[in-house]
């Protein structure tokens, strides 16, 4: 049963446009969403999160925005640079506000930006 | 300000050996959580540990067992391994106790091949 999905294995953008890479889920009690970012030989590295009190958070060039309602949430990057090709992990936990939570991952979707 | 560190980075294994992988968090964190990640899919919760104990477990049989040391580091220790095992294996640790959401922060992977 995977809980966290991310249906599209893989997006292509040029360099300078939006990146939209889109997560969907079905566990409602999953109120903490997160994303990573991973290259070849490393670790999930954290980029940015939002817990289920808000609909939108954003950092530097990295938004996510959360729809309660569809159970989707989605990370967008503007504007894309060739170091953001990677692959990116949607991830989803029910701590009840707390950080006693498992994260449950997606596939995951790579993102080449191309120059 | 030195992150979540794993040893080893590699490690070739036989049918039916035992294997222990080792974890230190990342400095002012308390609780460390273990994934495995099979080629090509996000990574599987196996369990997680805070004050010594395991405070939370994934579907994942007895073979696998762990511990957390008073100074917070933690091993995973995996019995009579399968040719199933050979994975990445992640370490992520945070800020655990009832205080906000905090994310996890992943070290850069133990690989585990078995021949």
């Amino acid at each position: 049963d995977q809980q966290v999905k991310q249906n599209s294995p893989s997006l292509s953008v040029q360099e300078g446009r939006i990146s939209i890479l889109n997560c969907d889920y079905t566990n409602s009690m999953f109120d903490y969403f997160l994303w990573y970012k991973k290259y070849p030989a490393e670790g999930p590295t954290f980029l940015i999160s939002i817990s289920s009190i808000k609909d939108k958070n954003e950092d530097g060039r990295f938004t996510v925005f959360l729809n309660k309602s569809a159970k989707h949430l989605s990370l967008h990057i503007v504007p894309s640079q060739p170091g953001d090709s990677a692959v990116y992990f949607c991830a989803a936990s029910a701590g009840g506000g707390t950080s006693y939570g498992k994260l449950t991952f997606g596939q995951g979707t790579i993102l080449t930006v191309h120059p | 300000d030195a992150g979540v560190t794993q040893s080893p980075t590699h490690l070739i294994k036989t049918r039916g050996q035992q294997v222990t992988l080792r974890c230190s968090p990342k400095s002012g964190h308390d609780t460390v959580s273990w994934y495995q990640q099979a080629l090509g899919q996000g990574p599987q919760f196996i369990f997680q540990y805070y004050e010594e104990e395991e405070r939370q477990r994934g579907n994942f049989p007895d073979r696998f067992s762990g511990h957390q040391f008073p100074n917070y580091s933690s091993e995973l220790n995996v019995n009579a391994l399968l040719l199933g095992d050979s994975a990445l294996y992640l370490c992520a640790s945070s800020l655990g106790g009832t205080g906000r959401n905090q994310p996890q922060h992943f070290g850069d992977g133990t690989r585990l091949s078995i021949l």
